[in-house]
Formats: C-alpha cells, structure tokens, sequence
C-alpha cells in the first residue's frame, strides 16, 4: 500500500525563519518518485521538487532544499529565510512511474511579516 | 507554453442536476488525470488517460461519474445527478510520457463544485 504522512497540521514562522516541513512515507516499490507540491490561497498547485527513489543525494535550490532519507522513510522539506509570500499549504506526494500520485494531507505554512 | 485549463472555474448546482467540466492539458502531454479535493484534505486520484485511452479508475468513481478524452486532447470529467457529497474541488493534471524520471505533474486551477 502506498501512503503518505504530513504530521504537521499548521506551521506559523517569522519571516526570515527557517522552516522544515516533514513528510514521511509507505511503499514497497523499489522505484518510485517524491514531489513537493505548493497550493497558495489561489488554489493551484505549484510543481516544488521531485526526488527519484534511486538517487538520495539531497540539493539546495535557492531557499529550498530537501532531505530524502529511505531508511526512515523520510522526504523533508526546508524553506531558508521565510518570506510572507511562502505562505501557503504545502502537499508531499509519492509516486511510481507515471501512475497517479497519493498526496499527503497537507501543512498550512503562516509566515508572518 | 500555457498551463493546464479547467471549465468552469465555479460550478453551483442543485441537487439531482447533472454537471460537466472540462479540462485542457498542456499541449503534447499525453497524459491526463483527474482529482478530487476536499477542504483541509490532500488530492485524492479519480482516474487518468493516456492519450485517449482510460487506464485505470479509483474506487472513489462511482457509476454517476464519468470521464473521457476524445482524440487524446481535452477530458471531460460528468457527474450525474449529484449529491453534496459531491462538493469539493476537482483538480485536472497532465504529464508527457517520455522519462519516468520526469514525470511529475502540471496542475489546473481547478473546478470548484458546490452542490446545494
């Protein structure tokens, strides 16, 4: 079974704070797929990252960057130097292939000015 | 290079009454999918195309829905005579076959249906 756990409900930062969302998940595929998807009050959702379960290097881009861990299951999310403008929910998402996506429930980012 | 579109934007409708959205995929995606969204939840698959073939369907898709991709391009996704359970938002997604590697998704802005 596939799954995907986001344990934080609501996260509420100072601008200019670092912050980490947590994503944890289930599967027992040896190949699949990890995203990070941004939902702003606009209601779109926004492509972030994606990560290949092959490769577990973690990268920096700009203020993201991510932590892949299969041994624990783990892909986590970190925003340097909040902005007001990263305020939004926040979905992790697992996937195999091109076949459809199981998304987490979700972190509500604050950041407040 | 234009994103995903979706039809209508906001759909409001009486209970019993039928409705149809529209989704347009990024041109030479070959693959669409459709999902739904409730309020304070994470997207949930309903079911998804590759060019106009429908290859697989959630469990969430009962027989009131139902959804098609004439000629690989658009989708439309009917609900008939709905229910507010139906309420939620409906989010459309393509994605070009050609990596899995690169197989991430491009989201709509979805269809918001409200069911009184």
């Amino acid at each position: 079974a596939q799954k995907v756990t986001q344990a934080q409900t609501e996260i509420s930062v100072v601008e200019k704070e670092d912050v980490t969302l947590d994503c944890v998940y289930e599967t027992r595929d040896t190949t699949y797929y990890l995203f990070w998807y941004k939902q702003p009050p606009s209601g779109e959702l926004v492509f972030l990252i994606r990560r290949n379960s092959f490769d577990e290097q973690n990268e920096i881009s700009g203020r993201y960057s991510w932590n892949f861990q299969k041994s624990t299951s783990s892909f986590n999310f970190t925003i340097t130097a909040s902005q007001v403008v990263d305020s939004a929910v926040y979905f992790c998402a697992l996937g195999r292939g091109f076949n459809k996506f199981y998304f987490g429930s979700g972190t509500k980012l604050n950041v407040k000015p | 290079d234009t994103g995903v579109s979706q039809n209508p934007r906001h759909k409001i409708t009486k209970r019993g009454q039928n409705v149809t959205f529209r989704c347009d995929p990024i041109s030479e995606h070959n693959r669409l999918y459709w999902y739904r969204q409730t309020l304070g939840q994470g997207p949930e698959f309903l079911t998804y195309f590759q060019n106009e073939a429908q290859l697989e369907k959630s469990r969430l898709l009962s027989d009131r829905f139902s959804a098609e991709r004439p000629k690989g391009s658009f989708s439309t996704l009917e609900i008939q005579r709905t229910e507010q359970g139906d309420s939620a938002m409906y989010l459309c997604a393509s994605s070009f076959r050609w990596q899995a590697r690169y197989n991430e998704q491009f989201f709509g802005p979805g269809t918001r249906l409200t069911v009184l």
